[in-house]
């Protein structure tokens, strides 16, 4: 198993242009996240998807949508980067019943 | 909602010696306390967690101590080794079913000497 992957590892992006961080996960998990990390931030929730076809704003919300488009997958997207969304996203995936969440190794996103 | 803090946010120890982290919670539901170690450019993965129906938990060098009644839990590693060097972070939810959503601390760097 890969457990959870995200696609791209890095991108630099310019003020306004869009993107879309994308997210799988194979261990049949019901929950998915999309966390950032700042420095001495900690990680904040920004979305995240209790089960398939269902998503819910977390603590920061403003400036990303999200999709689940399958069990499998959910994506982030930036619609219009902003310098102020440099950061490193991180994805992960938890199973309904159990509480540990399962990380992927995250995609450096520099807005300049 | 749930708020968590820790401390420090940095700690430096000998080799050898222990360490302690501390976190506080907020929302007196939460009853699932995980904790996390990230090493430099990694992900986050677990290393140990507790629940709010033990007191306490060990895992070879590491151990989690939970104070329901003051809200507190914190992280204790023994006989520090140079690879215990990351970044850890404490979180709290109030677990399983069809949410689960982690509020995490903002982490403690910690350095162990040689």
């Amino acid at each position: 198993n890969a457990g959870v992957t995200q696609t791209p590892k890095f991108q630099v992006l310019k003020t306004g242009q869009s993107m879309t961080l994308q997210c799988a996960q194979d261990m049949n998990h019901n929950s998915m996240y999309w966390y950032r990390q700042d420095p001495g931030m900690g990680l904040r929730l920004i979305y995240y998807s209790a089960s398939e076809g269902t998503t819910d704003k977390g603590e920061v919300p403003n400036g990303y949508n999200v999709s689940r488009l399958n069990k499998r997958e959910f994506s982030l997207r930036l619609e219009s980067a902003a310098p102020s969304q440099t950061s490193v996203y991180f994805c992960a995936s938890r199973a309904w019943g159990t509480d540990t969440q399962y990380f992927g190794p995250g995609t450096r996103l520099t807005v300049l | 909602g749930e708020n968590v803090e820790q401390h420090p946010s940095t700690l430096s120890v000998q080799e050898g010696d222990s360490a302690v982290i501390k976190c506080t919670y907020s929302d007196s539901a939460s009853n699932y306390f995980p904790w996390y170690k990230q090493e430099l450019g990694k992900r986050p993965q677990l290393i140990i967690d507790i629940r709010s129906n033990v007191g306490e938990k060990k895992d070879q060098r590491i151990a989690v101590t939970l104070n329901k009644t003051a809200k507190h839990f914190s992280l204790h590693i023994t006989e520090t080794q140079p690879e215990d060097s990351a970044v850890y972070f404490c979180a709290a939810s109030m677990g399983g079913g069809s949410q689960g959503n982690l509020i995490f601390g903002k982490g403690t760097k910690l350095s162990v000497k040689p």
